[in-house]
């Protein structure tokens, strides 16, 4: 099974500043990756897809980057309503896996 | 807009089995493939089941569903199941059924709201 680490676990960063998530997978996934933001109490949301594509209605202030086994998530200004956890997934071959989750605060 | 609305949760006894439903609105789930994804309280996404969609309705499974788990859609009701059998205290968790954008292996673009499943005697 592929296994999805990511880094940090958790991270503080001031509103208007820039958040970098990473993802890594223990053996490569190609493109085949996505991120996405689960809110308390809700199901996740789509952000990025094919490592680096923003999926509609998604702020431009997401972006993401990587192919392999390296990938990044990054909101270049947080906002307060980015206070979320943040998962990366790979659909490259079954089993699916998912990350542990980046839980990003406001400092 | 696409809804997926889960049902079929509830509290359950150790071994016993549960049948969680998934019903799409707003879109057909033909030419989708259909996700079960599992979240215990406080803790991570676990993926559990995928049906595709592309004429073979293949089925894979996450090792701990292989065997007890069933996965299966009627796309003329757009609605897809899970058949969980031989439950266990370990499987207790919020499972969300998910829309795949493809057919099969591709990112997961619908989410339902989710149904809690509680394994205990």
């Amino acid at each position: 099974d592929i296994v999805m680490t990511q880094s940090p676990d958790s991270l503080a960063v001031s509103l208007g500043e820039r958040a970098t998530i990473n993802c890594k997978s223990s053996q490569s996934v190609l493109n085949y990756l996505a991120w996405y933001q689960q809110k308390p109490g809700q199901p996740p949301k789509l952000l990025i897809y094919w490592a680096s594509f923003r999926e509609s209605g998604v702020p431009a202030r997401f972006s993401g980057s990587g192919s392999g086994t390296d990938f990044t998530l990054t909101i270049s200004s947080l906002q307060a309503e980015d206070v979320a956890v943040y998962y990366c997934q790979q659909y490259y071959i079954t089993p699916i896996t998912f990350g542990p989750g980046t839980k990003l605060h406001i400092k | 807009q696409v809804q997926l609305v889960e049902s079929g949760g509830g509290v359950v006894q150790p071994g016993r089995s549960l049948r969680l439903s998934c019903a799409a609105s707003g879109s057909t789930l033909s030419n989708h493939a259909m996700h079960w994804v599992r979240q215990a309280a406080g803790k991570g996404l676990e993926w559990v089941a995928l049906m595709s969609d592309d004429g073979a309705n293949n089925e894979f499974y996450a090792d701990f569903a292989k065997g007890r788990f069933t996965i299966s859609r009627d796309n003329s009701m757009d609605t897809v199941y899970l058949q969980m059998n031989s439950l266990r205290a370990e499987d207790t968790a919020v499972y969300y059924c998910a829309r795949d954008r493809g057919r099969g292996y591709s990112e997961i673009d619908y989410w339902g709201q989710g149904t809690l499943v509680t394994v205990s005697s």
